[in-house]
């Protein structure tokens, strides 16, 4: 099955300053990538995804880039706030069916 | 629509005891998961049903673990006997199968077994 490996597991930033989380997963037929965030206490939420048919989307500050060959992807959180404080999660899947998510990112912006 | 509703929100038990919790999906929604969130191990899946059938169970942890999904609108998980290590935060979520569209979780069920 499915198995999703995701890197840093902690990353503390300078506000104002990017970060970047890498994820790898095993299955070459996996074609949704999304990427959740959950915040102390909270449910995760969907942040952004990517469909295999696109190496990259952006939405304001954060970017997800895709790399089908290699099977891995990675968030990019440009002019961190503290508010982007939270752990991130990305997660892959076939359709969207059985989401298998990564060991999560932890991440610290410092004011 | 109230997105999907979990409860109870905290339940405490004591060890040997039988849990149950519950979840609403959003309505329309046709799949159905449930995870287990602990610091150590991170979201798990446990169990996924889609259309009301359970697809893949081969992350529930052992026969004291069961689900139910007995119509579109209604899935339990329980645990029976409950043990301190099946202490964690239970998510269940939903979507819309197919490649249509994003997982919507409910604000979990931090359960605590002592």
């Amino acid at each position: 099955g499915e198995n999703v490996e995701q890197h840093p597991s902690t990353l503390s930033v300078q506000e104002g300053d990017s970060a970047v989380i890498k994820c790898t997963y095993s299955d070459s037929a996996s074609n949704y990538f999304p990427w959740y965030k959950q915040e102390l206490g909270k449910r995760p939420q969907l942040i952004i995804d990517i469909r295999s048919n696109v190496g990259e989307k952006k939405d304001q500050r954060i970017a997800v880039t895709l790399n089908k060959t290699a099977k891995h992807f990675s968030l990019h959180i440009t002019e961190t706030q503290p508010e982007d404080s939270a752990v991130y999660f990305c997660a892959a899947s076939i359709n969207t069916d059985k989401l298998i998510f990564g060991t999560g990112t932890r991440l610290q912006v410092f004011p | 629509d109230a997105g999907v509703i979990q409860s109870p929100r905290h339940e405490v038990t004591e060890m040997g005891q039988e849990v149950t919790l519950r979840c609403k999906p959003i309505s329309g929604h046709n799949s159905l998961f449930w995870y287990r969130q602990t610091m150590m191990r991170g979201l798990e899946l446990l169990i996924y049903f889609n259309n009301n059938v359970p697809i893949d169970d081969s992350g529930m942890p052992e026969d004291r673990f069961s689900a139910k999904m007995p119509n579109a609108s209604f899935s339990t998980l329980k645990i029976q006997p409950s043990e301190p290590r099946d202490s964690a935060v239970y998510f269940c979520a939903s979507s819309l199968s197919g490649g249509a569209g994003e997982a919507f979780f409910g604000q979990g069920t931090r359960l605590t077994v002592v």
